[in-house]
């Protein structure tokens, strides 16, 4: 069982906007900004899409922006394109002594 | 550019070491950040391992902390893992990145977005 909840699928059209959710607690999430957001398309290594919550790296389109609220973080992909299509992991930085926990991860497929 | 490669043994007896090295390019791990290395069990999700700074600062998980060690090696400007007493839980893509997190205030951290990533090692542990 993953520290951070995800729904494990979501699902859009192309054009359309899909969030996914990263459900932590008050020792991760909702306590500090150092959530980012990764994009792994099968058979790939992780690519970070959002850092610190709602930071862009270079090259990362604007369609993907992140946001927090209470213990909760969500990436937004709006205009989906094809691909999008990946499994999307948040993770966060925690007060605990595990100090870097993730998600379980969401698959997202572009119908 | 800054890449990152991983090498090592791809099959690993259960009771044996795990040894993984990861060698990076276009930025001199002396020059900062932490380097840490994370695994991905067949199907399954993201684990964090552990990280390590050019001074030889390092955080490990506490689920594996009693049988990890990361060392650093700034002459060859790479990092290494080992994993020892492994099993087939063990069994996953290993991948080493960088942690892009500098506070101005509070420095480098072990703990932030990875921004490079190499393209993973798959190891079996099996006999």
């Amino acid at each position: 069982q993953s520290a951070l909840t995800q729904p494990p699928s979501v699902s859009g059209s192309p054009g359309q906007s899909v969030t996914i959710s990263c459900t932590g607690t008050s020792s991760d999430v909702g306590s500090y900004n150092r959530v980012s957001w990764y994009q792994q398309p099968p058979g790939t290594a992780p690519k970070l899409m959002i850092y610190e919550v709602s930071n862009r790296p270079s090259g990362v389109p604007d369609r993907f922006s992140g946001s927090k609220s209470g213990n909760t973080a969500s990436l937004t992909i709006s205009g989906l394109q094809a691909e999008d299509e990946a499994d999307y992991y948040c993770s966060s930085y925690t007060s605990s002594s595990t100090y870097v926990v993730f998600g379980g991860g969401t698959k997202l497929t572009v119908l | 550019q800054v890449q990152l490669q991983e090498s090592g043994p791809g099959l690993v007896k259960p009771s044996e070491t795990l040894s993984l090295t990861c060698a990076v390019s276009g930025y001199s791990i002396s020059s900062g950040y932490y380097w840490g290395w994370i695994r991905q069990p067949p199907g399954k999700g993201l684990e964090w391992i552990g990280s390590i700074y050019h001074s030889g600062s390092t955080y490990y998980n506490p689920s594996l902390k009693s049988r990890v060690t990361i060392s650093v090696d700034t002459s060859k400007n790479q990092f290494s893992l080992k994993l020892s007493s492994v099993t087939a839980a063990d069994t996953a893509v290993y991948y080493c990145a960088r942690v892009a997190y500098y506070d101005i205030l509070t420095g480098y951290s072990p703990v932030g977005g990875f921004d490079y990533w190499g393209q993973g090692t798959l190891v079996t542990v099996s006999s």
